[in-house]
């Protein structure tokens, strides 16, 4: 069974950059799929931030491309997310998810962390 | 940038009623369209994807149709599990960019 994890710190300050991890288990990330972050604000809808796969090729949504770093390491079998300059904005539940991929690109969030809510505050 | 616009955005029913969910594409997404249900505290949960395909262990109740700019996901009698907020997401061409329509609640009436 596929499992993924989030991890990092609950409140950061204005300015500063937004790290979070997240743990796969059940799956090798070398064996394929991109992996991806989504992040829903209190009350509100999803929205995508961007993917990775494991060769290291990433694709950023263009709104928040600027600010936006994916990583991935495939020895500890996790990958991450850096956002900076955080506003309050920025405060939302940050999702890790397995992306599957159509012929070879990525498309659909099949398997899900269960979030984690980062606040930006100071 | 394609945007998707989902209807209505609160649909009151009774278990056992059927539920049809519209999802509108601002242009042409084929058929790289997904739903997902949310419910309260949870990640979604991927149920239709490439517009009519249900995901693994989805049940049969859950179906979806459309092409092009409009789609349905239609639940044929809602269980008292079904209450939830249901997203669309879709994939545009190149490069792959990924967004969500804004949601539809499905509430008891």
């Amino acid at each position: 069974q596929v499992q993924l994890q989030e991890s990092g710190p609950g409140l950061v300050k204005p300015s500063e950059t937004l790290s979070l991890t997240c743990a796969v288990s059940g799956y090798s990330i070398s064996s394929g799929y991109y992996w991806g972050w989504i992040r829903q604000p209190p009350g509100k809808g999803l929205e995508w931030i961007g993917s990775i796969y494991h060769s290291g090729s990433t694709y950023y949504n263009p709104s928040l491309k600027s600010r936006v770093t994916i990583s991935v390491d495939t020895s500890k079998n996790q990958f991450s997310l850096k956002l900076s300059s955080v506003t309050a904005a920025d405060t939302a539940v940050y999702y890790c998810a397995r992306q599957m991929t159509t012929v070879t690109t990525p498309c659909y969030f099949d398997y899900w962390g269960q979030g984690t809510l980062v606040t930006v505050s100071s | 940038e394609i945007v998707l616009t989902q209807s209505p955005a609160t649909l009151s029913l009774s278990p056992g009623e059927r539920a049809t969910l519209s999802c509108r594409a601002s242009q042409s997404v084929s058929s790289y369209l997904a739903w997902y249900q949310q419910k309260p505290g949870q990640a979604p949960r991927l149920l239709i994807y490439d517009a009519s395909n249900r995901a693994t262990g989805i049940p049969a109740r859950f179906s979806g149709s459309g092409s092009g700019t409009d789609f349905t996901l239609t639940i044929s009698s809602l269980e008292p599990e079904d209450f939830a907020v249901y997203y669309c997401q879709q994939r545009s061409n190149w490069p792959p960019e990924f967004t969500f329509g804004p949601g539809t609640k499905v509430d008891i009436k």
